[in-house]
């Protein structure tokens, strides 16, 4: 099955300690994106990536990093200096970044820190 | 399963009845539109998409309306079902603003029996 996968679905950190989520894709996109969804909120973009060895920042960067060293993964660091890090983290690809593509999004981790 | 969503709008319907989801964006540069349906835990779920060129689409039991003049989008259901339940969201996109898709809040979804 083709498909973007997330992992772990539920993630536990000490405040102070970086955490990398991880994203994989089978679909052959050349695009990927990072959005962060809270409560009563819609989607808000963190990074994205058009293509390998790019990415740029979205709406709410700070405080994360990514990287996009193959095709098919796109993982996030979510770092101290993120000030809320507690949230539900969707990863999603797209076939391109410029065109009218729709964007399928993974399932999505659930990151606590305390 | 995860809260997504907590102080949502919410629409409820009747199993079998039509569902009429709204959205209204405010960039009048948007010319593509999706809605994606999202249930407890998952991620959203692409359901239909309509360019800035067409005013109405179709798909298997549901239609996207667009009216440009109002900036306004919506989403019918037909015959809806207990498994429609979930929170919809709209997304635009506006050509040349690579990558950059505005979510909506979302609608929530009930389908009572």
């Amino acid at each position: 099955d083709g498909g973007i996968t997330q992992s772990p679905k539920y993630l536990f950190r000490k405040e102070g300690q970086n955490v990398t989520l991880s994203c994989e894709q089978n679909l052959n996109h050349d695009a990927m994106y990072w959005y962060r969804q809270d409560p009563g909120q819609g989607l808000r973009l963190i990074y994205y990536s058009q293509i390998v060895n790019d990415f740029q920042k979205g709406d709410i960067a700070e405080g994360y990093s990514v990287s996009r060293e193959k095709k098919e993964s796109f993982p996030l660091t979510v770092t101290s200096a993120q000030k809320n890090p507690t949230a539900f983290y969707l990863c999603a690809s797209s076939r391109t970044g410029m065109d009218n593509s729709p964007l399928h999004f993974g399932n999505g981790t659930r990151l606590t820190v305390t | 399963g995860e809260s997504v969503g907590l102080h949502l709008p919410t629409l409820s319907v009747q199993e079998g009845d039509n569902s009429i989801i709204n959205c209204a964006y405010s960039n009048s540069a948007s010319d593509y539109f999706i809605w994606y349906k999202q249930e407890s835990g998952k991620g959203p779920q692409f359901i239909i998409d309509i360019r800035s060129n067409m005013d109405k689409r179709q798909g298997q039991r549901v239609t996207v309306l667009l009216n440009k003049t109002v900036k306004h989008l919506s989403l019918q259901i037909a015959a809806t079902q207990p498994g429609d339940s979930a929170v919809y969201f709209c997304a635009e996109k506006s050509t040349g603003t690579a990558s950059k898709l505005t979510f909506g809040t979302g609608t929530r979804l009930q389908v009572t029996l």
